[in-house]
């Protein structure tokens, strides 16, 4: 039972070129992320979103920007790709727990983008 | 911002060998959280520690935290093949997740 759907887990485009990575999650959760992982790094916060129509940058949005038009779904933006973006991109999705007053991730199976 | 460290970078046993991971992070928090990547995909939540917490268990897991010394550990005991990982821990203030860069594990048969 797949929650987070990555649409792409393997992408090649060349330096310029727009690229969308989209990400559909089907638990009805408020919040979504989208996160790049590089090797040593760790996971590193590009954007998210709390709600729809809205979003925050994190700590790494330059060159990209994001779009969130329903609820379930959000939309990684590369407007014009570039070798140091070649990365794992990973969307996530949460709901607020009050109860434990925590969110806690529940991650899509990423994609791999390669800027040649 | 990355905050968690996690210690050691890699840790290689033999399968039924427990492991032991640790992760040191900087600033207050609300809770800890610890997640799995097996290669190449996405994490997965395991465990989530309380700052009022000091320990917590989930089957073959155990989670300590340690808010002054402002660290935790994950132990996995009698560890099998597909344990073989990396484990992430992300701290949390508010809203925020904060991640550290993880520790591969790998189990030998």
């Amino acid at each position: 039972d797949v929650k987070v759907t990555q649409s792409s887990r393997y992408l090649v485009k060349r330096t310029g070129e727009k690229v969308f990575l989209e990400c559909v999650q089907d638990m009805d959760h408020e919040n979504m992320f989208w996160y790049r992982q590089d090797p040593g790094l760790g996971l590193r916060l590009i954007y998210f979103s709390y709600d729809v129509k809205m979003k925050e940058k994190g700590d790494i949005p330059e060159g990209y920007s994001v779009s969130r038009e329903k609820k379930e779904r959000f939309s990684l933006i590369l407007e014009s790709a570039s070798t140091n973006q070649t990365s794992m991109y990973l969307c996530a999705s949460s709901l607020w727990d009050r109860v434990v007053g925590a969110n806690v991730l529940t991650f899509g199976a990423g994609s791999r983008l390669t800027v040649l | 911002s990355q905050q968690g460290e996690e210690d050691p970078q890699a840790l290689s046993i033999q399968e039924g060998e427990n492991a032991t991971m640790n992760c040191s992070y900087k600033t207050s928090i609300n809770n800890l959280q610890w997640y799995r990547q097996n290669s190449g995909r996405g994490l997965v939540h395991l465990i989530l520690i309380r700052s009022n917490e000091r320990e917590k268990h989930s089957g073959r897991l155990r989670v300590t935290l340690d808010t002054s010394k402002k660290s935790s550990s994950l132990l996995i005991t009698a560890s099998r093949a597909a344990d073989t990982a990396s484990y992430f821990c992300a701290t949390a203030f508010n809203y925020q997740l904060i991640w550290g860069a993880g520790t591969k594990l790998i189990i030998k048969p």
